[in-house]
């Protein structure tokens, strides 16, 4: 199946710092790329819908000022937490669709705030 | 508004059969979904169903009747490796052209030996 890679997989940072994530769709192009962010315990919260070359479409609830969403390319989407806190840690998983509709998962990028 | 239920936890044997269900109330329906993640990993991708009836996979089936909003997760010949979380996820029709997927909760499954 297709591959779809985060980095980094794991990171920790102060409060108030800024912190990029990156998702790739390795062998394929996606158009359309996910961001989601999973507490413990709890399923997965969709927080946007990335698409390549225009804006980002952010869910209810989530400030689109502080988590920054670019697709820049078919297979590169990152987001950046801004001045992150620490209610921001969290996992955060992205997901890429292909051609035939099917979604495919990164592995996670696991964030602590300190 | 989405609304997808399923069992908060299930515990099974070793070899035997568990089934595990999903309910849902969507504003639409373009598609069902299974996901087992194990814990600190991402969801990996079981099953989709769209139209009513029984997709099998080796020693994973899941079924669906559009009609009621029900769905179940079959695992077969259960192994400990089959313990993790098993989410449900819908994609309504809604969705505005993104292919947005909703996930339910997820059921925490536990093999013993």
């Amino acid at each position: 199946g297709a591959v779809v890679s985060q980095h980094p997989s794991r990171v920790i940072c102060k409060s108030g710092t800024s912190v990029k994530i990156e998702c790739r769709s390795l062998d394929f192009q996606a158009t359309t790329m996910f961001w989601y962010r999973q507490f413990p315990k709890q399923s997965l919260m969709l927080m946007a819908t990335s698409n390549e070359g225009s804006k980002a479409t952010y869910e209810q609830g989530v400030e689109k000022d502080k988590f920054l969403i670019n697709h820049a390319s078919l297979t590169l989407s990152t987001l950046t937490v801004t001045s992150a806190h620490p209610e921001d840690s969290s996992f955060y998983i992205c997901s890429a669709r292909d051609h035939y509709n099917e979604q495919f998962f990164g592995p996670g990028t696991r964030l602590t705030v300190l | 508004g989405q609304n997808i239920d399923q069992p908060t936890e299930m515990t099974a044997t070793e070899g035997a059969i568990v089934q595990i269900n999903c309910t849902y109330q969507t504003s639409g329906f373009n598609g069902l979904f299974w996901y087992q993640q194990h814990a600190g990993e991402a969801p990996t991708f079981l099953s989709y169903n769209v139209l009513d009836g029984l997709e099998e996979k080796g020693r994973f089936s899941s079924f669906l009747s559009r009609s009621k909003g029900y769905s179940y997760l079959l695992l077969k010949e259960l192994q400990m490796k089959d313990s993790a979380s098993y989410l449900c996820a819908v994609r309504p029709t809604d969705s505005g052209g993104y292919q947005k997927v909703t996930f339910g909760t997820g059921t925490k499954l536990q093999v013993i030996p």
